[in-house]
């Protein structure tokens, strides 16, 4: 029963494009949303986050948009650029004692990214 | 301004050992949440705790395993008798408070048992 899904294992974009990575959750409980990149090796790196109420959040070449009717959100990386490749990671957290899961976030599979020179 | 600390980054355990794993929070969080990452797999949570406190351990195995965040020192991940499915790389994360905050990951511990 996995409640957040990556469905692309991996992405190949040419440097300079935009890449967008998508991502789908079931749990109508999660109201808050984060991207985590990944190198091998290394734990996971914050990028962006956005809650419930809102539809999109920007940060310089990063942009997460949320379509709560859909259950889905996915992450802008304009203009991609080789130190972009990574996993990308995408987790939601619900409220504490909803009874929507438990406390921790809950992860995607992740998205192998990987940008092309 | 440290990050999330961990230690140690690797460790080799043989079936039936034990494996202690520690986490040091970032400056001022006081929550400590613990992941396991298995192979080609997302991260898992396992145990959310607070200073002598665990809040949340529903993603803990039932047996074998226990984590504790004592009032002094470190968080500390135990993993008795461990097997070779307990093969993975443990991630543990901290936030100042609960709710929506932002979780900041350390490096991880690689666990291999042979």
């Amino acid at each position: 029963d996995q409640q957040v899904k990556q469905n692309s294992p991996s992405l190949s974009v040419q440097e300079g494009r935009i890449s967008i990575l998508n991502c789908d959750y079931t749990n109508s409980m999660f109201d808050y949303f984060l991207w985590y990149k990944k190198y091998p090796a290394e734990g996971p790196t914050f990028l962006i986050s956005i809650s419930s109420i809102k539809d999109k959040n920007e940060d310089g070449r990063f942009t997460v948009f949320l379509n709560k009717s859909a259950k889905h959100l996915s992450l802008h990386i304009v203009p991609s650029q080789p130190g972009d490749s990574a996993v990308y990671f995408c987790a939601a957290s619900a409220p504490q004692y909803s009874g929507g899961g438990a406390d921790g976030l809950t992860f995607g599979k992740g998205t192998h990214l990987i940008i092309q020179p | 301004n440290a990050g999330v600390m961990q230690n140690p980054r690797h460790l080799v355990r043989r079936r039936g050992q034990e494996a202690r794993l520690r986490c040091s929070p970032m400056k001022g969080h006081s929550h400590v949440y613990w992941y396991r990452q298995l192979p080609e797999e997302g991260l898992k949570f396992m145990v959310y705790l607070q200073k002598e406190n665990i809040i949340d351990e529903s993603g803990m195995p039932k047996e074998r395993f226990s984590a504790e965040f004592p009032k002094e020192g470190p968080s500390i991940l135990r993993i008795q008798q461990v097997v070779r499915g307990d093969s993975a790389a443990y991630f543990c994360a901290s936030s100042p408070g609960q709710g929506m905050e932002t979780q900041y990951f350390g490096p991880g511990t690689r666990l291999l048992v042979l």
